[in-house]
């Protein structure tokens, strides 16, 4: 069935360095790939995603790249502010189906000042 | 600002009883989530529908749970009867259909089951 590893599960950083979160999916059908974050006690919002026919992408601090064929995407935030620190979820779907969204497991970062 | 309205909030009740969770999806989309968030499981797809047609519910146990569209406005789910496992924060997201795939969340009804 349809997975979505996440990895690691928590992360803490100093403020200024970089924090990287990896994923992989089982289902090679899938074709767009978003990442939320979540603060305490809020809603998922997404921040950035990634469709399958782009390597990688670029918003500010963030990116996100793709590899299809290992089956695999990261995220990667640069130069962390404490406002950073929340949990992160990549997530995996396909436009086939009605965008099935399935979400990893969640990354808990803390960036501390 | 157009936003996923989920009620209750929070809901405190006792094995057995039965509870029902209700969201009203942005204006316009069609196509509609239910999430359950645990510490240990993350975000787990309970159920979604597509112009008001449940698409999958695999991920629900079907002896407790059911989920409803009874109209493009209304969306529920229901446990019947609820366990103390049950206790999660359950979360509603919409989707415009052939949109960009963007989920927009509500804020979520925490679920305690004594």
């Amino acid at each position: 069935g349809e997975n979505v590893e996440q990895h690691p599960s928590t992360l803490s950083v100093q403020e200024g360095d970089s924090a990287v979160i990896k994923c992989t999916y089982s289902d090679s059908a899938s074709n767009y790939f978003p990442w939320y974050k979540q603060e305490l006690g809020k809603r998922p919002q997404l921040i950035i995603d990634i469709r399958s026919n782009v390597g990688e992408k670029k918003d500010q601090r963030i990116a996100v790249t793709l590899n299809k064929t290992a089956k695999h995407f990261s995220l990667h935030i640069t130069e962390t502010q404490p406002e950073d620190s929340a949990v992160y979820f990549c997530a995996a779907s396909k436009s086939t189906g009605g965008f099935k969204t399935i979400f990893g497991a969640g990354t808990r970062l803390f960036v501390k000042a | 600002d157009a936003r996923v309205t989920q009620t209750p909030r929070h809901k405190v009740t006792e094995m057995g009883q039965e509870v029902t969770m209700r969201c009203q999806p942005i204006l316009g989309h069609n196509t509609v989530f239910w999430y359950r968030q645990t510490m240990m499981q993350g975000l787990e797809l309970l159920a979604y529908f597509r112009n008001r047609a449940p698409l999958d519910d695999s991920g629900m146990p079907k002896d407790r749970f059911s989920a409803e569209m009874p109209d493009a406005t209304l969306a529920t789910l229901k446990i019947q009867p609820s366990e103390p496992r049950d206790s999660a924060v359950y979360f509603c997201a919409s989707a415009l259909g052939g949109g960009t795939g963007e989920l927009f969340f509500g804020e979520g009804s925490r679920l305690t089951v004594l």
